[in-house]
């Protein structure tokens, strides 16, 4: 079958640093996705990886080994509005894509 | 660019009655269009995907002849919940497709509650 684990919850401080892992099991890779989900709110697009490595974006970064399947997105300075739910996804060799349950970032000051 | 909207944004229905939710990518040919289902702090649950003037693909699970998914355009696809009953009652969002690996572009989604 097709999986996709994260953590379900973590806990920052402000101005901190958080990594948020994801490692997938999947029939085929055509790229990792990562999108941010405030609360009641769809979700919002973050990264794209398919070859491996970092991807700097801002205070956002993407990393991907497809050997090991595995990603993280790594937050820096954390800020209190970056509290949000954070959504790995991967496209299959079907280009459907498999979502993660999601890891829900808490914030504290 | 790569907007997706989303109409109506709330709906509140009684059971029995049908609700019929649009999705339309504004500024971009979609290729492929996706209806999610999301219930209270649960993640996203994919319905069905649809390409326009096929017919949509449903995930197991998911009632075909209640959750109606018409994909009229590139641009545009509709659900409609029929007979909506409260358990119906959640956050729906679509999604467009972009490209060959189907980058996701997301509506801001409709709360539907059914009393």
């Amino acid at each position: 079958g097709q999986n996709i684990d994260q953590p379900t919850e973590m806990t920052a401080t402000e101005g901190a640093i958080v990594q948020i892992n994801c490692t997938y099991q999947t029939s085929g890779f055509n790229g990792l996705f990562w999108y941010q989900q405030h609360a009641g709110e769809a979700p919002t697009f973050l990264s794209y990886n398919v070859l491996d490595g970092l991807e700097e974006k801002g205070r956002f970064s993407s990393f991907l080994s497809r050997s090991k399947g595995y990603s993280y997105l790594l937050l820096k300075e954390l800020q209190m509005k970056d509290s949000a739910s954070y959504l790995c996804a991967v496209t299959d060799s079907n280009y459907q894509l498999i979502w993660g349950a999601g890891t829900k970032l808490i914030i504290k000051p | 660019g790569a907007v997706v909207s989303q109409h109506p944004s709330r709906v509140i229905c009684k059971s029995g009655t049908s609700v019929k939710i649009e999705c339309r990518s504004l500024d971009f040919q979609a290729t492929t269009m996706f209806w999610y289902r999301q219930f209270p702090k649960q993640s996203l649950m994919l319905m069905a995907t649809s390409n326009e003037g096929s017919k949509a693909t449903y995930e197991q699970g998911v009632e075909k002849d209640k959750f109606l998914i018409n994909h009229a355009s590139l641009t545009l696809s509709t659900l409609t919940v029929t007979s909506a009953h409260p358990e119906d009652s959640s956050f729906y969002i679509c999604s467009a497709g972009r490209g060959q690996v189907n980058e996701q572009f997301f509506g801001p989604g409709t709360r539907l509650t059914v009393l």
